[in-house]
């Protein structure tokens, strides 16, 4: 167990849905990566957060957004979902934020479009 | 333009042998490099990691080499152990003084161990 949640473990939606995606780091973390795996790619990043504030983006839609709160848990936002949007989505966390110390992941929630 | 990439999709490997699993890239820029291992339904765990200074890291059956001229990193284990059979994915980073950019990731190898 890494100590990072994520809930829901699966979503099954329709096209054109919007979904939203909770993750909360291991305790101490301060810092939030989320990630997508989808079948013929690897795991691309999309987004870091660092104590509530965006630091880095990757490959991330202009329909997808997230944000971290207060509290430091964090929410990624899918809207007008799209069938190539079905993936992995997995969150990371770690202290530093530098990505030079390893992340911790979370076990991933699975987005199924229809 | 895949940055990191592991050519092998796929390895099988005697129970008690080497594992020797291989991860290139392209951008001269990442100076950090990792090991992570996945199983089914799991999240990926972090194995071992490596900096751009040194060339070899070891972390019990586990080393990792690093080439930086031919822009290659190998993961060795040694001896390989049932619980080896798993998804290993290579990552590479680094800093670009505005945040970091997140891991870029290989798209995997799949270790199996024969009994």
């Amino acid at each position: 167990d890494s100590g990072v949640t994520q809930t829901p473990k699966h979503l099954i939606t329709a096209t054109g849905q919007r979904v939203t995606l909770r993750c909360s780091p291991r305790s101490g973390d301060l810092s939030v990566y989320w990630y997508q795996q989808s079948l013929d790619q690897g795991l691309q990043f999309l987004i870091q957060y660092y104590n509530g504030e965006e630091r880095a983006k990757g490959n991330i839609l202009e329909r997808f957004s997230a944000q971290q709160f207060p509290d430091l848990h964090s929410e990624l936002n899918l809207s007008s979902l799209e069938l190539g949007d079905s993936a992995l989505y997995f969150c990371a966390s770690d202290q530093r934020g530098d990505t030079y110390n390893e992340q911790f992941f979370g076990p991933g929630t699975r987005l199924t479009v229809l | 333009d895949q940055q990191v990439k592991q050519n092998s999709p796929s390895l099988s490997v005697q129970e008690g042998r080497i594992s020797i699993l291989n991860c290139d890239y392209t951008n001269s820029m990442f100076d950090y490099f990792l090991w992570y291992k996945k199983y089914p339904a799991e999240g990926p765990t972090f194995l071992i990691s490596i900096s751009s200074i040194k060339d070899k890291n070891e972390d019990g059956r586990f080393t990792v080499f690093l080439n930086k001229s031919a822009k290659h990193l190998s993961l060795h284990i040694v001896p390989s152990q049932p619980g080896d059979s798993a998804v290993y994915f290579c990552a590479a980073s680094f800093y670009s003084g505005g945040g970091a950019d997140g891991l870029t990731f290989g798209k995997g190898t799949h270790l199996i161990i024969q009994p």
